[in-house]
């Protein structure tokens, strides 16, 4: 079946960087963007980005400009998000979602998939 | 930088209907789209493009959106139907996606 599965939590200190993987099974990889969205601990969701899995081309919130990385390998169908210079506000699940599209458009806004999402905890 | 406004809270007997609204300044041109998220879990799509529904949502959720307020509508809402929910959508430009603040949902 369609599925984002994610790498596991990871405990960062101030300063560090961590790099999340999100890998896609079931489906056409090349076909949809994959967006980043996180969560810090009992608040809101917060788009950080997206990517085009296809081209690798990449577009990241202003919040998050200089700061994050998105990429993918396409032999082994994984997207990647790396953010640096962490502090304690990052501490937040990190959740890579997939964008739907239909035989003729694609939504920015509809995310029809979700990976399990990983816990970043930054602390030192 | 762009805000969508929620309230903080909705709380309805079940069986009552329940109404989120979400306010915000580019929603006359802009599409809204809703998410349930139940605690642990990631969420999910239950309104897009303002008033449509995803295949497998229960026909009791229904959206609306009329100058800057968009609502999502449960009618007839249940137990399960507690989680918090979220609008999301897009300033002017196109460019800067934003969720809500989010609302917590009680039925009891």
């Amino acid at each position: 079946q369609e599925q984002l599965v994610q790498s596991g939590a990871e405990v960062k200190t101030p300063g560090a960087s961590v790099k999340v993987s999100c890998k896609a099974s079931g489906f056409s990889f090349t076909s949809n963007y994959i967006h980043w969205v996180r969560q810090a601990p009992a608040q809101g969701l917060e788009r950080m980005g997206l990517i085009n899995p296809d081209t690798g081309s990449t577009t990241y919130d202003q919040k998050f400009q200089g700061r994050v990385a998105m990429t993918r390998d396409t032999s082994t169908s994984t997207l990647y998000m790396e953010l640096s210079s962490l502090r304690s506000e990052d501490t937040a699940i990190y959740y890579c979602a997939r964008a739907h599209c239909t035989s003729t458009s694609c939504y920015e806004g509809y995310y029809d998939l979700w990976g399990q999402g990983a816990l970043v905890t930054v602390s030192s | 930088s762009y805000e969508l406004t929620q309230p903080p809270s909705v709380s309805v007997s079940p069986g009552q209907t329940a109404r989120i609204t979400c306010s915000g300044d580019a929603l006359p041109k802009k599409f809204a789209y809703w998410y349930q998220q139940k605690s642990g879990q990631a969420p999910m799509l239950v309104i897009y493009d303002d008033i449509k529904r995803p295949s497998g949502i229960p026909e009791r959720f229904s959206g609306s959106s009329s100058g800057t307020v968009a609502t999502l509508t449960i009618s007839g809402a249940q137990v399960e139907d507690e989680a918090h929910y979220y609008c999301y959508s897009t300033d002017i430009s196109g460019n800067h996606w934003v969720f809500g603040g989010g609302t917590q949902l009680t039925v009891l």
